[in-house]
């Protein structure tokens, strides 16, 4: 089973609509981050989350926000979406306790469309 | 703020070759340099990193280096195969600022 999964994998609504995405992971990490990836922009880091009670944004978190319901589960929201925020979504984590000098693995990505 | 650039944006190269990804970056003050392969549609696979103390990491046919004076890294690919066509980003992070930046990518393909 993959250690970083995400829900769902393919998602097309409209605009205005309200849309969660989803991520889990069985790695025990402690960081985890949303990033989207458009073409020739590449990964933007939109939200991060040390720990359950650190919530950080990133470069690009206007018109979204995150709930970190455990270690291992960070929910991306989109409260009323639009058109430009069709792209692919990744969830990642990151564990700074080990010696690992903060690796990142990424999930599968979830692929949204808005029209 | 660390930037990451990687050119070219699209390379082929014969089967068999060996060859060469780079990518740039502005911050001296590294923490790590992170080599990622993503295949079309796909997500990220984690290829390589290297932390701030080291020069090279090395994975089977790949060895990337870190040059924190001239502010370079490389990804070396021996013997290239088919199955190594794919995007190739890097991603850096500076002391203090443990976020990765990311390059916009290098879209490798391997000619048979």
């Amino acid at each position: 089973d993959a250690d970083v999964t995400q829900t769902p994998r393919n998602r097309i609504t409209k605009t205005g609509k309200r849309i969660m995405l989803e991520c889990s992971q069985t790695k025990g990490h402690d960081r985890m981050y949303w990033y989207r990836q458009d073409p020739g922009l590449g990964l933007r880091l939109i939200y991060y989350s040390f720990d359950v009670k650190d919530i950080n944004k990133g470069e690009i978190s206007d018109g979204y926000s995150v709930s970190r319901q455990a270690q291992a589960k960070f929910s991306l929201s989109l409260e009323s979406a639009i058109p430009n925020q069709t792209a692919l979504y990744f969830c990642a984590t990151s564990d700074y306790r080990q010696a690992s000098y903060n690796e990142q693995f990424f999930g599968p990505g979830t692929r949204l469309t808005v029209l | 703020k660390q930037e990451v650039t990687q050119i070219p944006a699209a390379l082929s190269v014969p089967e068999g070759e060996n060859l060469v990804l780079n990518c740039s970056f502005t911050d001296s003050a590294i923490y790590n340099l992170q080599w990622f392969r993503q295949d079309p549609g796909k997500g990220l696979t984690s290829l390589l990193l290297i932390q701030s103390s080291q020069r090279e990491q090395t994975s089977g046919r790949l060895n990337a280096s870190l040059d924190k004076s001239s502010g370079r890294s490389t990804l070396y690919i021996a013997a290239s195969q088919p199955g190594d066509s794919a995007t190739y980003l890097c991603a850096g992070s500076s002391f203090g600022n443990e976020k990765l930046t990311f390059g916009t990518g290098t879209r490798l393909t391997i000619i048979p």
